[in-house]
């Protein structure tokens, strides 16, 4: 069965620091990957998406996230966080006309 | 252009109480999804349509029904509600469901039942 794993539950930088969220996959093919942002009382947002092509995707709110076929990760980066990123981000991979999502990554931001 | 929109947002219902959640979207989308988000779980599906006529259970349907009642609409009904089924419940919508559509979210229903 397909699945997610975001192994960090929490994570912790200052503001202007860069950001690295993990995120691995398990899927039989070439997997549809996206990512989510969720603030404090608020659905999810979608932040940027993997299809095909190229490896590098580019998303809103200056993130980025690179997809890695060796290691079945999808890891989402940002190169200087701001106060204003401090949310919970989802990991999800598409399996048929559902999503799987992972169980999510809380960032903290210190000014 | 309200996108996915739930009612209520928050509900607080004594054990045995029934209920049904609301949820319409606007932007003509095929497929409709119910799911609920508790802490360290991350959000697990209970219940889908794929096209309007059509429902399928999830990884977290007892409990729950579903009516898809037309296209943009997708009810979520709690027959007698349970204290594990405290959660904050999203409904979300995508153009169709192939796996490479993202999906829309409301802003969630937040529901108690004590």
């Amino acid at each position: 069965a397909q699945s997610v794993t975001q192994p960090d539950i929490h994570i912790t930088v200052s503001e202007g620091a860069s950001l690295e969220l993990r995120c691995n996959y398990s899927y039989g093919a070439t997997p549809y990957l996206f990512w989510y942002v969720q603030s404090p009382g608020q659905g999810l947002q979608l932040l940027l998406k993997y299809f095909s092509g190229d490896t590098l995707v580019q998303g809103i709110k200056g993130f980025e996230a690179e997809f890695k076929r060796s290691q079945s990760s999808f890891n989402l980066r940002k190169p200087s966080v701001h106060w204003s990123d401090a949310a919970e981000y989802f990991c999800a991979v598409g399996d048929g006309d559902k999503l799987i999502f992972g169980t999510g990554t809380r960032l903290q931001v210190f000014p | 252009n309200a996108g996915v929109t739930q009612t209520p947002k928050f509900q607080v219902l004594k054990t045995g109480q029934s209920m049904t959640l609301q949820c319409a979207q606007d932007m003509n989308h095929n497929s409709m999804y119910w799911y609920r988000q508790d802490p360290g779980m991350g959000l697990r599906l209970i219940y889908y349509s794929a096209s309007e006529g059509t429902t399928d259970k999830g990884e977290v349907p007892n409990g729950y029904n579903v009516s898809r009642l037309n296209k943009r609409e997708f009810s979520l009904r709690l027959e007698s509600a349970a204290p594990s089924q405290t959660s904050v419940y999203f409904c979300a919508s995508s153009k169709t469901g192939f796996e490479g559509q993202p999906q829309h979210f409301g802003d969630g229903t937040r529901l108690s039942i004590l």
